[in-house]
């Protein structure tokens, strides 16, 4: 079974900084996949970055990249230059080889002007 | 990407009356799943949708509540059954594309309450 764990229930960053949300995972399949996805209060789940078990590379997509320490099972989410609109909450989902989604608890990002 | 549409957005039911949640994709995907967010709580996976053939439901569902079609590779309904106030939640329906990239979308949800 897999397991995905975020500790910190809710953050909060001042705009134009960055912030690093964690998440760490627990599984026994090889082959997996790591997801965070953006909720804002509209409940719609936006998908924001994926790293794959077998990439070598921590993935990036514009101002969020993906902390990626297999050996530690860690895929932290960083998000630079914070924007007002960054406030949400946030998802960490790990899917295994038959791609259905385990998500951790979420982290409630709060920008402040 | 795909393009993923569900429709209602929202309902507000009464207690003891069915839903029928429809998810459409604009792409043909492989797989589709049904997932539940319950006020203030995480996302929880009711069921895979099978193309032609029943639905696979996780631990703690049931075919008889949540009836799952999938009738083909676009398109897939939940219907949350005899609900209770208990079923008030978002419903979220997603989709896997496989190609050269292994993103998951979801759908904008359908919110649910039940008075």
């Amino acid at each position: 079974a897999q397991k995905i764990t975020q500790t910190q229930p809710g953050m909060f960053v001042q705009e134009k900084e960055a912030v690093t949300l964690d998440c760490t995972y627990d599984t026994s399949d090889p082959s997996y996949g790591l997801f965070w996805y953006k909720q804002p209060s509209s409940g719609e789940m936006i998908f924001l970055i994926y790293q794959g078990s077998y990439d070598q590379q921590n993935a990036t997509e514009g101002r969020y990249s993906l902390n990626f320490q297999k050996a530690r099972k860690s895929a932290n989410l960083v998000i630079s230059a914070s924007q007002l609109g960054d406030s949400a909450m946030y998802f960490c989902a790990m899917r295994a080889s038959d791609y259905k989604l385990s998500f951790g608890a979420g982290t409630t990002v709060t920008v402040r002007a | 990407s795909a393009v993923i549409s569900q429709k209602p957005s929202r309902d507000i039911c009464q207690r003891g009356t069915s839903l029928t949640i429809q998810c459409q994709v604009d792409s043909q995907v492989t797989m589709m799943f049904w997932y539940r967010q319950q006020p203030g709580q995480s996302l929880t996976l009711i069921a895979t949708a099978n193309q032609g053939s029943e639905a696979t439901y996780e631990s703690g569902f049931v075919i008889d509540k949540f009836p799952i079609s999938r009738p083909n590779l676009t398109f897939s309904t939940l219907t949350v059954s005899n609900m209770s106030p208990e079923d008030s939640s978002i419903y979220l329906c997603s989709a896997v594309t496989f190609g050269t990239s292994f993103e998951q979308y979801f759908g904008p949800g359908t919110r649910l309450t039940v008075t």
